[in-house]
């Protein structure tokens, strides 16, 4: 069964510093997602992307975000000076549609 | 926005029990209520979902509930297992804005 991949696994950087989270969505999928996690809280909500351009962005994501779709095959996500409260885990997701949307395995950033 | 509000936040049952997880949402043009169960250190599984054009979904020991009236979703767990333990999320969606607002969580233990 097809699955979204998600690389590196685990992300440790100094504040200030830029990541780029990346992410191989399920192959015929078309919508993509960023969420994130905070140690034990509940999921949420970062971005949208569909036809090469973001859909929809909750207010988490300011201008120290961006997405990209370089290629055909990856997604990422870039922080461009990252703070301490952006350690979290971070989920990519893909759906067909606009609803079932699979998860990968996260990317834990840690920031120090 | 959408809010959603999950109970109970922890949920311990002896296996062979029922359980049941429920969950408010506040946006009536919510249509969309997936369930995701997410195990220590894992991403978010999709279990089963349910569509506001339907009132319940069955898929074997699993079953979900809509009541669109008084906006509120539950997920049953019939027969409980010791590897049904996890945290499980609730999440509401609509398909204009694609994005999932998710519940708090739900950690079910299932005692042997």
């Amino acid at each position: 069964e097809p699955e979204v991949t998600q690389t590196p696994s685990h992300q440790v950087t100094q504040m200030g510093q830029e990541v780029i989270l990346r992410c191989v969505p399920i192959s015929n999928h078309l919508y993509f997602y960023w969420y994130r996690q905070i140690l034990g809280q509940k999921v949420e909500f970062l971005v949208s992307f569909y036809n090469n351009e973001i859909s929809e962005k909750s207010e988490i994501f300011d201008d120290q975000f961006s997405v990209e779709r370089p290629d055909g095959s990856n997604f990422t996500l870039k922080i461009r000076s990252t703070k301490l409260e952006d350690s979290a885990m971070y989920f990519c997701a893909s759906s067909e549609e606009a609803r079932e949307q699979y998860f990968g395995p996260g990317t834990r950033l840690t920031v120090t | 926005g959408e809010n959603v509000e999950q109970h109970p936040s922890t949920l311990s049952v002896q296996e062979g029990d029922s359980a049941v997880i429920k969950c408010t949402y506040s946006d009536s043009a919510s249509n969309y209520f997936p369930w995701y169960k997410q195990e220590l250190g894992k991403r978010p599984q999709l279990i089963i979902d349910i569509r506001s054009n339907v009132g319940e979904k069955k898929d074997q020991r699993i079953a979900v509930t809509l009541n669109k009236t008084a906006k509120h979703f539950s997920l049953h767990i019939t027969e409980t297992q010791p590897e049904d333990s996890a945290v499980y999320f609730c999440a509401a969606g609509d398909t204009g804005r694609r994005a999932l607002t998710f519940g708090s969580g739900t950690r079910l233990q299932v005692q042997p």
